[in-house]
């Protein structure tokens, strides 16, 4: 089975610090990880993905997310929070070559950034 | 640009009605997903398709629950009769048959049951 936690419910940031959001992954065999963003009423946007090679992934909005097969982490980063940044943020993951094709999503964080 | 169109927006029902809800994915895609958000749950598997046969429907309700792809650009969720603890974010995704794809979701149909 696989699954994703995400630890924290809700990051305060103040804009322009750097910002992390957290994210780790339980599969059997190698995941493909993705994030996602929701504004309010809103349906989710994707941000990015890692599916093999580099595991700094950069992605829409100036966002990147590291990937950590040791410690099973793909933590979402952006340099410099922008308060249009403060949504609800979701990390997925999909288990590679198992056909299946559903995403297994964490349980949310939301990030405030403050101005 | 390419979406997943999800109809109604918005439905308020009152208790033991009927509700259906509506998903066009986009063209071209063969995987189809519906996912309930709530506060406490998050984000729910309900069902999904490929090639508009349902693979999995485990985390669908089966007693009032029942999704169904009449056609390549129509998915339809269905709940008879409904209950007050339906209320959720209904959404729809679609995407190409490929595990390094990220899936496309719709707006969501947000479902008030009275």
């Amino acid at each position: 089975a696989q699954s994703v936690a995400q630890p924290e419910d809700q990051v305060n940031v103040a804009e322009g610090n750097p910002l992390t959001v957290k994210c780790t992954y339980s599969v059997s065999g190698n995941p493909y990880l993705f994030w996602y963003v929701q504004y309010p009423n809103r349906g989710l946007q994707f941000l990015l993905k890692y599916i093999t090679g580099d595991n700094l992934v950069k992605g829409s909005y100036g966002f990147e997310a590291e990937f950590n097969k040791s410690q099973t982490s793909f933590h979402l980063k952006k340099p410099s929070a922008l308060v249009s940044d403060s949504a609800l943020y979701f990390c997925a993951v999909r288990e590679e070559d198992t056909g299946r094709r559903a995403l297994t999503f964490g349980s949310g964080t939301r990030l405030q950034v403050q101005p | 640009d390419a979406r997943v169109t999800q109809t109604p927006r918005d439905k308020v029902t009152e208790m033991g009605q009927e509700v259906t809800m509506r998903c066009q994915p986009i063209l071209g895609h063969n995987t189809v997903f519906w996912y309930r958000q709530t506060m406490m749950q998050g984000l729910e598997l309900l069902a999904y398709f490929r090639n508009r046969a349902p693979l999995d429907d485990s985390g669908m309700p089966k007693d009032r629950f029942s999704a169904e792809m009449p056609d390549a650009t129509l998915a339809t969720l269905k709940i008879q009769p409904s209950e007050p603890r339906d209320s959720a974010v209904y959404f729809c995704a679609s995407g190409p048959d490929s595990g390094r794809t990220e899936a496309f979701f719709g707006q969501g149909t947000r479902l008030t049951v009275v």
